[in-house]
């Protein structure tokens, strides 16, 4: 098993659709939870991070995590084609280790 | 910008040159980090220097050998590479690599290398 879980995609969706972008990871002891935005050819940019079980917002995005569950997930709202990027999902486990999924790629279209 | 920076942003080498990748942190942090990102696979964490000193070397083959003289300056090494070592080399810089949450890892643009 992965220790960060991301389909790879490509996700599309419909300028101005809700994108949602999923996570799963195997560490029960991991504690914090970052987003990535990559855009094709550029290093990662952070636009994310939620410690707490629950929902988090910011802006047009809203990250939500259930430790239960072992999940973290990211929603765009209003989604513009200038969000198509690939989203990484990285966790710090218990070791402190900052562990990447190897992302899903957004593709917003007009 | 991220504060961070990275130089050469380019470079293609033979497996027999010898090369050093820079990274350059304007953030005042205090741990830094090599990552290794290939075409469809997770971000591969290579080293971790905290405080200059290395916390972490994840498995790396020594043709790849880490530097850092300050917490502001990060060197990669590389000498006698294979083509599969053909990749993205990002830089990262965060606070220090306390057991803390809040502890958010800042990327450079990277090195795009090609082994020829």
């Amino acid at each position: 098993q992965k220790e960060v879980e991301q389909n790879s995609g490509p996700l599309s969706v419909p300028e101005g659709a809700i994108a949602s972008l999923n996570c799963t990871y195997s560490d029960r002891g991991s504690q914090s939870f970052f987003w990535y935005r990559q855009y094709s050819g550029k290093s990662p940019e952070l636009i994310m991070f939620i410690y707490s079980n629950g929902d988090k917002e910011d802006g047009r995005f809203t990250a939500q995590l259930n430790k239960a569950s072992q999940y973290v997930s990211l929603l765009i709202r209003d989604s513009q084609p200038s969000d198509s990027a690939t989203y990484l999902c990285a966790v710090r486990g218990s070791y402190n280790k900052l562990i990447f999924g190897a992302g899903t790629r957004l593709a917003v279209h007009p | 910008e991220t504060g961070v920076t990275q130089t050469p942003r380019h470079l293609v080498m033979g497996m027999t040159n010898k090369k050093s990748l820079k990274c350059e942190q304007h953030l005042g942090h205090n741990a830094m980090y090599w990552y290794k990102q290939s075409a469809k696979k997770p971000l591969e964490l290579m080293f971790v220097y905290n405080f200059k000193e290395q916390t972490e070397n994840n498995s790396v083959p020594s043709r790849f050998s880490p530097e850092c003289p300050n917490s502001s300056h990060l060197f990669l090494h590389l000498h006698t590479l294979q083509p599969e070592d053909s990749a993205l080399y990002l830089c990262a810089s965060s606070q220090d690599q306390a057991r803390t949450q809040y502890n958010e890892q800042f990327f450079g643009p990277g090195t795009r290398l090609t082994v020829l």
